[in-house]
């Protein structure tokens, strides 16, 4: 079955500066999608950025950019000129016929 | 990218009651799902949505407990049954966007108590 391991439950960064959230999964399949999403003290999910397996170019969403390595079953999430309100829990997730396998979570937190 | 509405927003219940959450989709969507978001926890599948037909549900959910529907390609129910306090719990429900990116949108989810 498949499985996505976030080991980092919580980190820091200081406010525009850069964090990386870490992500592996374990999978068997060939194509797939993977996702980060958001979500805030309100609760609401949202999707942060997304990867196609079968493309090599890392996906980029502004200040939002991962680092895909297929092979090692990684996918990171790094996040430039953090701001107060990337404040938020995130959750790495992977696609499986439609149906999203989450990781644990990694809470951020962001210092003025 | 499809807007999700959920009712209610939150409840609090007394044990053994049972309790039925709303999900509906500003268009018409191919899948929909049913997670549970226990407190400090990651989300967790319990069943997807079957237009038409019963609901596909994952290891440790049951119909029993957790009744769901779905009438057509805009709406579904999820009910939780003979609640107990390990249900307090975010009901999340979420739809598939039919693009070629397997994209899904959460509604703001369903706080549950139960005492």
């Amino acid at each position: 079955a498949q499985t996505v391991t976030q080991s980092q439950p919580e980190m820091s960064v200081q406010e525009a500066e850069t964090v990386t959230l870490s992500c592996t999964y374990d999978t068997s399949e060939s194509d797939y999608y993977l996702f980060w999403y958001k979500q805030p003290p309100s609760r609401q999910m949202i999707l942060v950025i997304r990867q196609e397996a079968y493309k090599q170019q890392n996906a980029t969403e502004n200040r939002f950019s991962v680092n895909f390595q297929k092979a090692a079953k990684s996918f990171s999430l790094k996040i430039s000129d953090s701001q107060l309100g990337d404040a938020a829990m995130y959750f790495c997730a992977y696609n499986q016929g439609g149906k999203l396998i989450f990781g644990q979570g990694t809470e951020l937190s962001v210092k003025p | 990218s499809a807007v999700i509405s959920q009712k209610p927003s939150r409840d609090i219940c007394q044990r053994g009651t049972s309790l039925t959450i709303q999900c509906q989709v500003d268009s018409q969507v191919t899948m929909m799902f049913w997670y549970r978001q226990q407190p400090g926890q990651s989300l967790t599948l319990i069943a997807t949505a079957n237009q038409g037909s019963e609901a596909t549900y994952e290891s440790g959910f049951v119909i029993d407990k957790f009744p769901i529907s779905r009438p057509n390609l805009t709406f579904s129910t999820l009910t939780v049954s003979n609640m107990s306090p390990e249900d307090s719990s975010i009901y999340l429900c979420s739809a598939r966007d039919s693009g070629s990116w397997n994209e899904q949108f959460f509604g703001p989810g369903t706080r549950l108590t139960v005492l």
